[in-house]
């Protein structure tokens, strides 16, 4: 089934520990993004991807990097991981960056202790 | 700053209509996106605006004024699976989605 596949679904990690979550489409999509989802916040931009070998940063990227070697992976990366990224970890696609109808991937639950 | 405002959470009952207002400031407007989120999944779209006026797709409708900042998603003959969160998301003029906090859905039989 076509779609966008994250992994680990759920994980819990130590403090200080680095920790990559993985992201990958089968769809073509150009764009894909990194959310995180916070209790009573909104969805929050991490870092995007407007084509293969471009990145950018979103709302709040101090601690995570990712990278875009291919068109399907979109890898987020915590160098050394903080209680604050405890959080739910969203990966979405696009057809192209100017488009808003996003496929998410299932979501990423992580505890950082 | 861009903001968006829509309620926190709501109750309805199974079979009657319920409206979610959104109203927003973005720098720039692309259009303006609602999405379904169950707990516990991923968010899953719903509709889209970019003109004023009306769209209606099955029993969820979507409507938008440019002018007033202000969105609203009308859903119709509730089910029980429509409880769920309904994330507004206007889209600024760098084509980035600003996400609302989003509105619970309660549906009571």
């Amino acid at each position: 089934t076509a779609g966008i596949t994250q992994a680990p679904t759920s994980q819990i990690l130590a403090a200080g520990r680095s920790m990559t979550l993985r992201c990958t489409q089968d769809m073509r999509h150009n764009a894909m993004y990194w959310y995180r989802q916070d209790l009573g916040l909104g969805l929050r931009l991490i870092h995007y991807s407007n084509t293969a070998g471009t990145t950018g940063k979103g709302e709040v990227p101090d601690g995570y990097s990712v990278s875009r070697a291919n068109t399907d992976d979109f890898p987020l990366t915590l160098a050394s991981a903080v209680p604050s990224q405890t959080s739910v970890y969203f990966c979405a696609s696009t057809l192209t960056g100017d488009t808003g109808e996003l496929f998410f991937g299932e979501g990423s639950r992580l505890t950082v202790l | 700053g861009q903001n968006i405002d829509q309620p926190t959470e709501m109750t309805a009952t199974e079979g009657a209509i319920v409206q979610i207002n959104c109203t927003y400031q973005t720098s720039g407007f692309n259009g303006l996106f609602w999405y379904q989120q169950h707990a516990g999944e991923a968010p899953t779209f719903l509709s889209y605006n970019v003109l004023d006026g009306l769209e209606e797709k099955g029993r969820f409708s979507s409507f938008l004024s440019r002018s007033k900042g202000y969105s609203y998603l009308l859903l119709k003959e509730l089910q029980m699976k429509d409880s769920a969160s309904y994330l507004c998301a206007p889209m600024d003029s760098n084509y980035q989605l600003i996400w609302g906090a989003g509105t619970k859905l309660i549906i009571k039989p």
